[in-house]
């Protein structure tokens, strides 16, 4: 089965342009969360959706924001991007069954690193 | 405020001896605990998970943690140690069946592994 695959894998961007990430989960899973990875804030949760609606968010500005399809497939974008936006964007995804950890376990992606300019 | 804490930033192991590391969460509540592992360049790779019953959870590779509620710990071990378990290895807690998906991560220890 194929794992959970992220696009692109590295991104070059200027401060102010926006920037769409790709997350593929798994087959069949409906769940898909993101983390943002840097040096100085370690992972940090951006959001998860389930069944194409946000079932839980983080503490970052409204810049970031996420969306998921009937796929299962979610993007997310970051608009007028900063420096400080550089990191590494990991995405997760899990069958999202209400028996959380017990009977479901979260994958991650490889990740997109995203360096602003 | 809810936090997971993991004290060591840095060990170095010699191959062949045993691991332990460390990891505090202070929660309302048993959170569902977690331990990925890091390798450079790569994503997050589960080793175990706690989310209820037997305390001493066994994880891939060799891993297993405790849980002890009386001491907010989870700390995972492995007996004797392999140059690949060099990594950054994070702790990670849910407080929550329905946040399970929003992990808190701890900051990491980085795990080099001596000849």
């Amino acid at each position: 089965k194929a794992g959970v695959t992220q696009t692109p894998r590295y991104l070059i961007k200027t401060r102010g342009q926006q920037v769409t990430l790709s997350c593929s989960p798994i087959s069949g899973h409906r769940s898909v969360s993101w983390y943002q990875q840097t040096p100085g804030q370690g992972l940090q949760f951006l959001f998860e959706y389930f069944s194409e609606t946000q079932r839980n968010k983080g503490n970052f500005p409204g810049r970031f924001s996420g969306r998921q399809f009937s796929n299962s497939r979610s993007e997310m974008n970051v608009s007028t991007l900063e420096l400080g936006d550089s990191a590494l964007y990991l995405c997760a995804s899990s069958l999202g069954l209400a028996g959380g950890p017990s009977t479901d376990t979260q994958y991650f992606g490889p990740g997109t690193r995203l360096t602003v300019l | 405020a809810q936090s997971v804490t993991q004290p060591d930033i840095h060990i170095t192991v010699s191959e062949g001896a045993s691991l332990e590391l460390r990891c505090n969460y202070s929660y309302g509540a048993t959170p569902y605990l977690f331990w990925y592992v890091q390798s450079p360049g790569q994503g997050l790779q589960l080793l175990l998970k706690y989310f209820s019953g037997d305390t001493l959870v066994q994880g891939i590779k060799g891993f297993e943690a405790e849980f002890k509620r009386s001491q907010s710990s989870f700390n995972l071990r492995k007996p004797s140690v392999h140059w690949s378990d060099a990594a950054e290895y994070f702790c990670a807690v849910a407080p929550s069946t329905d946040s399970w998906g929003k992990l808190q991560f701890g900051a990491g220890t980085q795990v080099v592994v001596t000849p």
